[in-house]
């Protein structure tokens, strides 16, 4: 069946070191990745995507990379700030109009100052 | 801030009891999805609606129901509360066909004791 899972629930990091999140997918159908950021008492927040048919996309300090050959998909967090501390969730999706995410369940990024 | 609105923010219920959980969507936005986030775990997708239809639809039983009006705010409604009901629930609104980047409100965290 499907299934969006993440390999580490929890990554402590230092600030200004760079952060990567890792998460692993099943669905070999799906044609966008989204990574969500979750602070505590709020909803998730979009931060990034990725179609199915590219490979690497850049944003402000971060990068989604995905792997189809193992169906993998990565966030990279450059010169991570406290401010980033918060639950990142990976999810998928098909396209075609209809936007209905398979999330993951979260790993927690804790950064020390 | 997303501009979704959800209300109340905290709910106390009693098993068996009906609860209805209210959602304003972003100006402009006409796809509202709903979703059920368990402690630790990611978010759950119940339903989705599209023009008051509804638009899709996870693996949540006949009582969980839904409603969408003509300003595209939205409704969830639960009947026969069961403890394992409690959850935040979630409401994120979108535009149907455009890009995977949804606005998550704050939440509604529901208690059922």
């Amino acid at each position: 069946g499907e299934s969006v899972g993440l390999h580490l629930p929890t990554l402590s990091v230092q600030e200004g070191d760079n952060s990567i999140i890792n998460c692993a997918y099943s669905n070999s159908a799906s044609d966008y990745f989204i990574w969500y950021k979750q602070e505590s008492g709020k909803g998730p927040q979009f931060i990034i995507d990725i179609r199915s048919n590219m490979d690497k996309r850049q944003g402000q300090r971060v990068t989604v990379l995905l792997n189809k050959t193992v169906k993998h998909l990565s966030l990279q967090i450059a010169a991570t700030q406290p401010g980033d501390s918060a639950v990142y969730f990976c999810a998928e999706t098909k396209g075609g109009g209809s936007y209905i995410p398979t999330f993951g369940r979260g790993t927690s990024l804790i950064v020390h100052p | 801030e997303t501009g979704v609105t959800q209300s109340p923010t905290h709910l106390i219920k009693t098993r068996g009891q009906q609860v209805t959980l209210r959602c304003s969507s972003q100006s402009g936005h006409n796809t509202v999805s709903w979703y059920q986030q368990a402690l630790g775990q990611g978010p759950q997708f119940i339903f989705q609606y599209y023009r008051e239809e509804e638009n899709g639809r996870g693996n949540f039983p006949p009582r969980f129901s839904g409603l969408q009006f003509p300003n595209y705010s939205s409704e969830l409604n639960v009947n026969a509360l069961e403890l394992d009901d409690s959850a935040l629930y979630l409401c994120a609104s979108s535009l149907k066909g455009a890009a995977t980047e949804a606005f998550f409100g704050q939440g509604t965290r529901l208690t059922v004791v």
